[in-house]
């Protein structure tokens, strides 16, 4: 079965750092790109960043830029978000999703993990 | 950055309607649009791709269609379990970006 799971949200302060996780399984993960998008409480989804295959290639929403980082490691099928100087703003659920080549779309998303910035 | 518009943002039909999603983008780009629906709780699920290309798996109800800088989404014969929000998202330009959402809500 194709999934996705995400894992490594919780409560942290204004100012501190989390790692996001996100690890796929049921499909070859080092041929696609992959993608970390949000949605705060009673928003609409956010795109945050992708990376490609190889992880050479990264691209962030320039409100996460300086501050969010994004990595994988194909070995462990494993996708990443670095996150640090967190802001209030940056309260939502956290989705992974995968976009297949020549799609132009997220065609599998994970559940999501909460991550709440509060003092 | 591609604004994207969607209207309305919430509307309310029966079973058996047929529902029209607009999305309004804010410069004309190609056809990398999808459409997602969401529900809460769960993971979003996609629709349509480019603009008008069923996803496997998904009923035929649901079409895509549009250009340039207006797309539509069409659910014919509305069903109770499509009482969700939708989203519209751009992937032809960085930032990727979506529509604010249309919340379904059955009658």
């Amino acid at each position: 079965e194709v999934q996705l799971v995400e894992s490594g949200g919780g409560l942290v302060q204004p100012g501190g750092s989390l790692r996001l996780s996100c690890e796929a399984s049921g499909f070859i993960f080092s041929n696609y790109w992959m993608n970390w998008l949000r949605q705060a409480p009673g928003k609409g989804l956010e795109w945050v960043a992708n990376i490609n295959q190889d992880g050479i290639l990264t691209y962030y929403v320039d409100s996460v830029k300086g501050r969010f980082t994004i990595s994988r490691d194909n070995a462990k099928n494993s996708l990443y978000l670095q996150m640090s100087s967190l802001r209030a703003e940056d309260t939502a659920v956290y989705y992974c999703a995968r976009d297949p080549p020549g799609d132009d779309a997220f065609d599998v998303w994970g559940q999501g993990t909460m991550v709440t910035v509060s003092s | 950055d591609i604004q994207l518009t969607q209207s309305p943002s919430f509307l309310s039909a029966s079973v058996g309607d047929r529902v029209t999603i607009t999305c309004r983008a804010s410069q004309a780009f190609g056809t990398y649009l999808a459409w997602y629906q969401h529900k809460p709780g769960n993971a979003p699920k996609l629709l349509i791709y480019v603009a008008s290309t069923l996803q496997s798996g998904v009923p035929s109800r649901f079409s895509g269609s549009g250009s340039g800088t207006e797309f539509t989404l069409t659910i014919n014969s509305l069903q109770p379990e499509d009482s969700a929000t939708y989203y519209c998202q751009q992937l032809n330009n960085y930032p990727l970006t979506f529509g604010g959402g249309t919340k379904v809500e059955i009658k």
